[in-house]
């Protein structure tokens, strides 16, 4: 089961803001890596890629995106907030089957 | 650039099956894994089944492992789902997304295709 905290999250743009996301078993593969991802979701958009493999940003996504964790505790940052951040953030563990999400983080604007 | 097309979608009655399709384009489909994943109205995502890059293993969610099967056709480029015994509860945006060139993780997403069970 993956867990996101906080559900809801209000910033004001150039404000950093931080999601959660906690698994109830170690996500680290047999091969050594750890499958724990970050997407976004605007409103009427499918998901796109953020973060894969823990830490490593997607091509063409900004710097001011990272990602931390090990083991079963994981966290997304955003530096600066900018209004096209809106949206929801979900993570994804896809390490063993079935992959699962969590339930999603609605970041708003201020 | 890749690019993920699904289709195939429509209103259907409960008890009944529909075939949805995702044509792939710009990479080599042969060789990546690809997923199903779905979102209800209104909800968050769920993850329904990955097929291997040479269709010799899949996996299900247990909410439609017997009811669904994905396939692949690797020399057309195109994923499917076929889902039989539909239920009201599998109504939702069927997305289609590739397994990631680095990662296991779902590197790019498909538009979606609205999936909707009801009499």
């Amino acid at each position: 089961v993956m867990t996101q905290t906080p559900l809801s999250l209000p910033v004001t743009p150039g404000q950093p803001a931080s999601f959660s996301c906690r698994s109830s078993q170690s996500l680290v593969h047999s091969n050594g890596d750890t499958y724990l991802s970050w997407v976004h979701q605007r409103p009427g958009q499918p998901p796109r890629l953020l973060i894969y493999k823990v830490s490593n940003r997607f091509s063409g996504v900004p710097d001011r995106f990272s990602g931390s964790g090990a083991g079963t505790d994981f966290t997304l940052k955003i530096s600066r907030v900018e209004p096209e951040d809106v949206g929801v953030y979900y993570c994804m563990q896809a390490t063993r089957f079935p992959h699962t999400f969590g339930q999603g983080t609605k970041l708003e604007i201020k | 650039q890749v690019q993920l097309v699904e289709s195939g979608g429509g209103v259907v009655q409960p008890g009944r099956s529909l075939r949805i399709f995702c044509v792939t384009s710009g990479f080599t489909f042969r060789s990546y894994g690809m997923h199903w994943v779905r979102q209800a109205p209104g909800k968050g995502l769920e993850w329904v089944a990955v097929i291997w890059y040479d269709g010799g293993n899949k996996y299900y969610a247990d909410s439609v492992k017997g009811r669904f099967t994905i396939s692949r056709d690797n020399s057309n480029n195109t994923l499917y789902l076929q889902m039989d015994s539909l239920r009201a509860e599998d109504t939702a945006v069927y997305y289609c997304a590739r397994t990631g060139e680095l990662s296991l993780d779902l590197d790019y997403w498909g538009q979606g295709t609205l999936v909707t069970v009801s009499s």
